[in-house]
């Protein structure tokens, strides 16, 4: 089953409202989780990476105003897209490092397809 | 910065014949994990295999394989016995196993792969 949920799945809104996106990891502390971005037929482009208890670190382009991450607990980061508009229209993936074991695998939620009007 | 390069954008195989897709990738660590990952139409990212960089020995799970070959940087997956539920991108992808390292995944482009019956 999935160790990782993300919320919700396919999410509408109008333009200049503000969207969350939640990532759990269900059955291990996660203190490490990454968001990505992807358009069709493209790859994923990490956002950025989210430390629980302390800030999230973006990457190079990525607006820290415009996407906002907070990853309060060991289980859980959230990603706000905040006054969202029609270019922000995108699948948005998280995935979380599972610290147990040497390989410490990532894994994946099943991501969010945002459509902004 | 490490980067991941896929050079086939589309690829077609017939089904329960063997198809090979390529990945090569630039990095300066001597330790490093490089994965396969499926996403289907769905967009699920569904871990196929996965390689240590330390270890000679390809990796194998069931119908994939890997043919990792250090020294060239490449790190192909050989797929037998196609089956039409293959049909999917398929994305390479790199991570550094240096203490302290970055934990982020780089992906290369991917490549969509074809299941013809």
């Amino acid at each position: 089953g999935a160790v990782v949920s993300q919320h919700p799945s396919w999410v509408i809104c109008k333009s200049g409202t503000s969207v969350k996106i939640e990532c759990r990891s269900l059955d291990f502390q996660a203190t490490t989780m990454f968001w990505y971005r992807q358009f069709p037929k493209q790859s994923l482009m990490l956002m950025a990476t989210s430390n629980e208890g302390s800030k999230a670190t973006y990457e190079q382009g990525v607006e820290k105003d415009k996407f906002l991450i907070n990853h309060a607990s060991l289980t859980l980061s959230t990603l706000t897209v905040t006054s969202a508009h029609p270019e922000d229209s995108s699948f948005y993936i998280c995935s979380a490092r599972d610290p147990r074991g040497r390989n410490q695998p990532q894994h994946f939620g099943d991501g969010t397809r945002l459509s902004i009007l | 910065a490490q980067t991941v390069t896929q050079s086939q954008p589309e690829m077609s195989v017939q089904e329960a014949e063997t198809v090979t897709l390529s990945c090569t990738y630039d990095t300066s660590e001597s330790d490093y994990y490089l994965f396969w990952y499926k996403q289907p139409p769905s967009r699920q990212m569904i871990l196929v295999i996965r390689q240590e960089a330390y270890k000679q020995q390809n990796a194998t799970e069931n119908r994939f394989s890997v043919n990792f070959q250090k020294a060239a940087k490449s790190f192909s997956l050989k797929i037998s016995d196609s089956q039409l539920g293959d049909a999917a991108m398929y994305f390479c992808a790199y991570r550094s196993a240096i203490r302290g390292g970055s934990e982020k995944l780089v992906f290369g482009k991917g490549t969509k792969l074809t299941v013809n019956p």
